[in-house]
Protein backbone atom coordinates (compact mmCIF):
# COMPACT_ATOMS: atom_id res chain seq x y z
CA UNK A 1 0.00 0.00 0.00
CA UNK A 2 1.68 3.13 -1.21
CA UNK A 3 -0.89 5.46 -0.57
CA UNK A 4 -2.58 7.82 -2.95
CA UNK A 5 -0.42 9.18 -5.63
CA UNK A 6 -0.71 11.90 -8.19
CA UNK A 7 1.07 13.25 -10.69
CA UNK A 8 2.76 15.91 -11.22
CA UNK A 9 3.21 17.17 -8.03
CA UNK A 10 3.58 20.67 -9.64
CA UNK A 11 2.21 21.94 -12.83
CA UNK A 12 2.64 25.57 -14.26
CA UNK A 13 1.07 26.64 -17.70
CA UNK A 14 -0.16 29.55 -19.61
CA UNK A 15 -3.46 30.76 -19.65
CA UNK A 16 -5.58 28.49 -22.72
CA UNK A 17 -3.43 25.55 -22.60
CA UNK A 18 -4.56 22.40 -21.80
CA UNK A 19 -3.42 20.38 -18.77
CA UNK A 20 -4.28 16.91 -17.57
CA UNK A 21 -3.52 15.74 -13.87
CA UNK A 22 -3.24 12.00 -13.32
CA UNK A 23 -4.31 9.76 -9.80
CA UNK A 24 -3.23 6.76 -8.92
CA UNK A 25 -5.86 5.50 -5.75
CA UNK A 26 -4.88 2.75 -3.69
CA UNK A 27 -5.11 -0.34 -5.03
CA UNK A 28 -7.88 -2.20 -3.69
CA UNK A 29 -10.24 0.90 -3.37
CA UNK A 30 -13.42 1.34 -5.83
CA UNK A 31 -14.17 4.84 -5.19
CA UNK A 32 -12.05 7.85 -6.46
CA UNK A 33 -12.84 12.31 -5.40
CA UNK A 34 -11.35 15.19 -7.04
CA UNK A 35 -11.39 18.22 -5.13
CA UNK A 36 -9.91 21.56 -5.81
CA UNK A 37 -8.43 23.76 -3.32
CA UNK A 38 -7.58 27.74 -3.81
CA UNK A 39 -5.28 29.39 -1.24
CA UNK A 40 -7.34 30.31 2.23
CA UNK A 41 -9.95 27.92 1.42
CA UNK A 42 -11.29 23.91 2.57
CA UNK A 43 -10.93 21.80 -0.44
CA UNK A 44 -13.99 21.83 -2.41
CA UNK A 45 -15.78 18.66 -4.28
CA UNK A 46 -15.26 18.29 -7.93
CA UNK A 47 -16.10 14.90 -8.55
CA UNK A 48 -16.67 11.09 -8.00
CA UNK A 49 -16.01 7.93 -9.38
CA UNK A 50 -17.34 4.16 -8.53
CA UNK A 51 -15.09 2.20 -10.22
CA UNK A 52 -15.25 3.22 -14.32
CA UNK A 53 -18.33 5.39 -14.00
CA UNK A 54 -18.71 8.82 -13.16
CA UNK A 55 -21.76 9.32 -10.41
CA UNK A 56 -21.61 12.83 -9.53
CA UNK A 57 -20.48 16.14 -11.24
CA UNK A 58 -20.63 19.43 -8.97
CA UNK A 59 -21.09 22.62 -10.65
CA UNK A 60 -17.80 23.93 -10.31
CA UNK A 61 -16.27 21.44 -13.04
CA UNK A 62 -17.32 23.76 -15.95
CA UNK A 63 -17.06 22.57 -19.67
CA UNK A 64 -13.67 22.89 -19.56
CA UNK A 65 -13.06 20.05 -16.95
CA UNK A 66 -13.07 16.49 -17.92
CA UNK A 67 -12.48 13.39 -15.38
CA UNK A 68 -11.78 9.99 -16.47
CA UNK A 69 -11.21 6.45 -14.89
CA UNK A 70 -11.03 4.22 -17.44
CA UNK A 71 -10.71 0.98 -16.05
CA UNK A 72 -11.90 1.78 -12.44
CA UNK A 73 -8.07 1.94 -11.47
CA UNK A 74 -6.17 5.40 -12.03
CA UNK A 75 -8.07 8.58 -12.94
CA UNK A 76 -7.39 11.40 -15.01
CA UNK A 77 -8.51 15.60 -14.35
CA UNK A 78 -7.72 17.39 -17.75
CA UNK A 79 -8.42 20.91 -18.07
CA UNK A 80 -8.69 22.69 -21.24
CA UNK A 81 -8.19 26.02 -22.47
CA UNK A 82 -6.79 26.96 -18.67
CA UNK A 83 -7.98 30.38 -16.90
CA UNK A 84 -5.89 32.18 -14.27
CA UNK A 85 -8.74 31.13 -12.25
CA UNK A 86 -8.04 27.56 -12.26
CA UNK A 87 -4.90 27.95 -10.25
CA UNK A 88 -5.50 26.07 -7.79
CA UNK A 89 -4.51 22.74 -5.87
CA UNK A 90 -6.34 19.86 -7.29
CA UNK A 91 -6.11 16.70 -4.63
CA UNK A 92 -7.25 13.29 -5.18
CA UNK A 93 -8.47 10.73 -2.83
CA UNK A 94 -9.98 7.07 -2.77
CA UNK A 95 -11.81 4.99 -0.68
CA UNK A 96 -13.07 1.38 -0.02
CA UNK A 97 -17.03 1.21 -0.17
CA UNK A 98 -18.84 -1.36 1.34
CA UNK A 99 -17.27 -0.47 5.09
CA UNK A 100 -20.19 1.79 5.98
CA UNK A 101 -19.39 3.74 8.84
CA UNK A 102 -15.82 2.43 9.22
CA UNK A 103 -15.17 3.92 5.17
CA UNK A 104 -12.13 6.10 5.28
CA UNK A 105 -11.07 8.44 2.76
CA UNK A 106 -7.59 8.76 1.57
CA UNK A 107 -6.06 11.47 0.07
CA UNK A 108 -2.87 12.04 -2.03
CA UNK A 109 -0.40 14.69 -2.15
CA UNK A 110 -2.25 16.92 -4.76
CA UNK A 111 -1.05 18.87 -7.80
CA UNK A 112 -0.54 22.39 -7.89
CA UNK A 113 -1.62 24.03 -10.70
CA UNK A 114 -0.77 27.78 -11.89
CA UNK A 115 -1.99 29.41 -15.22
CA UNK A 116 0.22 32.64 -15.57
CA UNK B 1 -26.90 23.26 1.44
CA UNK B 2 -24.48 22.33 4.43
CA UNK B 3 -21.98 25.01 5.65
CA UNK B 4 -18.90 24.40 7.77
CA UNK B 5 -17.23 27.39 9.55
CA UNK B 6 -14.21 28.13 11.43
CA UNK B 7 -13.42 31.27 12.32
CA UNK B 8 -10.28 31.46 13.92
CA UNK B 9 -7.90 31.76 11.73
CA UNK B 10 -4.93 30.99 13.32
CA UNK B 11 -3.97 29.94 16.38
CA UNK B 12 -0.75 29.15 18.50
CA UNK B 13 0.01 27.21 21.34
CA UNK B 14 2.87 26.59 23.04
CA UNK B 15 4.74 23.05 22.99
CA UNK B 16 3.16 20.72 26.28
CA UNK B 17 -0.06 23.38 26.54
CA UNK B 18 -3.84 22.24 25.38
CA UNK B 19 -6.04 24.23 22.36
CA UNK B 20 -8.81 24.35 21.75
CA UNK B 21 -10.11 24.72 17.86
CA UNK B 22 -12.98 26.30 16.94
CA UNK B 23 -15.91 24.46 14.35
CA UNK B 24 -19.40 25.34 13.39
CA UNK B 25 -22.08 24.04 11.02
CA UNK B 26 -25.32 24.11 9.81
CA UNK B 27 -27.81 21.78 8.74
CA UNK B 28 -31.03 20.39 8.73
CA UNK B 29 -30.05 16.67 8.64
CA UNK B 30 -30.58 14.71 11.91
CA UNK B 31 -27.72 12.36 11.11
CA UNK B 32 -24.70 13.55 9.54
CA UNK B 33 -20.70 13.09 10.46
CA UNK B 34 -18.08 15.60 11.32
CA UNK B 35 -14.08 14.92 10.84
CA UNK B 36 -11.04 16.55 11.51
CA UNK B 37 -8.40 16.47 9.23
CA UNK B 38 -4.79 18.04 9.05
CA UNK B 39 -2.27 19.41 6.22
CA UNK B 40 0.95 19.58 6.99
CA UNK B 41 3.44 21.37 4.79
CA UNK B 42 3.32 18.04 2.84
CA UNK B 43 -0.12 18.97 1.49
CA UNK B 44 -1.58 15.61 2.25
CA UNK B 45 -4.72 15.87 3.83
CA UNK B 46 -4.57 13.00 6.88
CA UNK B 47 -8.00 12.32 8.89
CA UNK B 48 -6.99 13.43 12.31
CA UNK B 49 -10.24 12.13 14.16
CA UNK B 50 -14.33 11.70 13.44
CA UNK B 51 -17.72 11.97 14.92
CA UNK B 52 -20.94 10.21 14.13
CA UNK B 53 -23.42 12.88 15.13
CA UNK B 54 -25.99 9.67 16.92
CA UNK B 55 -23.48 9.19 19.05
CA UNK B 56 -23.32 11.18 22.10
CA UNK B 57 -20.17 9.97 23.06
CA UNK B 58 -17.11 12.60 22.09
CA UNK B 59 -15.01 10.86 19.60
CA UNK B 60 -11.21 10.44 21.33
CA UNK B 61 -8.17 9.60 19.54
CA UNK B 62 -4.66 9.28 22.36
CA UNK B 63 -4.22 13.48 22.69
CA UNK B 64 -7.36 14.29 20.25
CA UNK B 65 -10.40 14.87 21.28
CA UNK B 66 -13.78 16.55 20.30
CA UNK B 67 -16.33 18.43 22.04
CA UNK B 68 -19.41 17.79 19.80
CA UNK B 69 -22.96 19.65 20.99
CA UNK B 70 -25.25 18.71 18.40
CA UNK B 71 -28.17 21.41 19.56
CA UNK B 72 -25.46 23.81 19.08
CA UNK B 73 -24.09 22.34 15.97
CA UNK B 74 -20.72 22.46 17.21
CA UNK B 75 -17.92 20.67 16.97
CA UNK B 76 -14.43 22.11 18.53
CA UNK B 77 -11.19 19.96 18.27
CA UNK B 78 -8.92 19.86 21.62
CA UNK B 79 -5.37 19.18 21.44
CA UNK B 80 -3.46 17.93 24.64
CA UNK B 81 0.18 18.36 25.33
CA UNK B 82 0.89 19.69 22.22
CA UNK B 83 3.80 18.74 20.02
CA UNK B 84 5.53 20.42 17.31
CA UNK B 85 4.58 17.97 14.58
CA UNK B 86 1.22 19.19 15.51
CA UNK B 87 1.72 22.34 13.75
CA UNK B 88 -0.38 22.17 10.47
CA UNK B 89 -3.56 23.72 8.99
CA UNK B 90 -6.47 22.14 10.48
CA UNK B 91 -9.65 21.51 8.85
CA UNK B 92 -13.37 20.74 9.94
CA UNK B 93 -15.04 18.94 7.13
CA UNK B 94 -19.05 17.73 7.45
CA UNK B 95 -20.46 14.12 5.27
CA UNK B 96 -23.54 13.75 4.72
CA UNK B 97 -25.65 10.20 4.87
CA UNK B 98 -28.44 11.83 2.50
CA UNK B 99 -26.58 12.45 -0.91
CA UNK B 100 -25.81 8.73 -1.41
CA UNK B 101 -23.44 6.42 0.20
CA UNK B 102 -20.60 8.43 -1.68
CA UNK B 103 -18.11 9.96 0.89
CA UNK B 104 -18.44 13.83 -0.22
CA UNK B 105 -17.33 16.29 2.50
CA UNK B 106 -17.75 19.81 2.77
CA UNK B 107 -14.85 21.56 4.05
CA UNK B 108 -14.48 24.68 6.43
CA UNK B 109 -11.87 27.39 5.28
CA UNK B 110 -9.33 25.96 8.00
CA UNK B 111 -6.91 27.07 11.10
CA UNK B 112 -2.81 27.08 11.03
CA UNK B 113 -2.01 26.27 14.27
CA UNK B 114 1.43 27.00 15.29
CA UNK B 115 2.97 25.35 17.46
CA UNK B 116 6.27 27.32 19.75
CA UNK B 117 9.03 25.53 21.17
Amino acid sequence: DTGVSQDPRHKITKRGQNVTFRCDPISEHNRLYWYRQTLGQGPEFLTYFQNEAQLEKSRLLSDRFSAERPKGSFSTLEIQRTEQGDSAMYLCASSLAGLGVNEKLFFGSGTQLSVL
Amino acid sequence: AQTVTQSQPEMSVQEAETVTLSCTYDTSESDYYLFWYKQPPSRQMILVIRQEAYKQQNATENRFSVNFQKAAKSFSLKISDSQLGDAAMYFCAYRSPSGGSNYKLTFGKGTLLTVNP
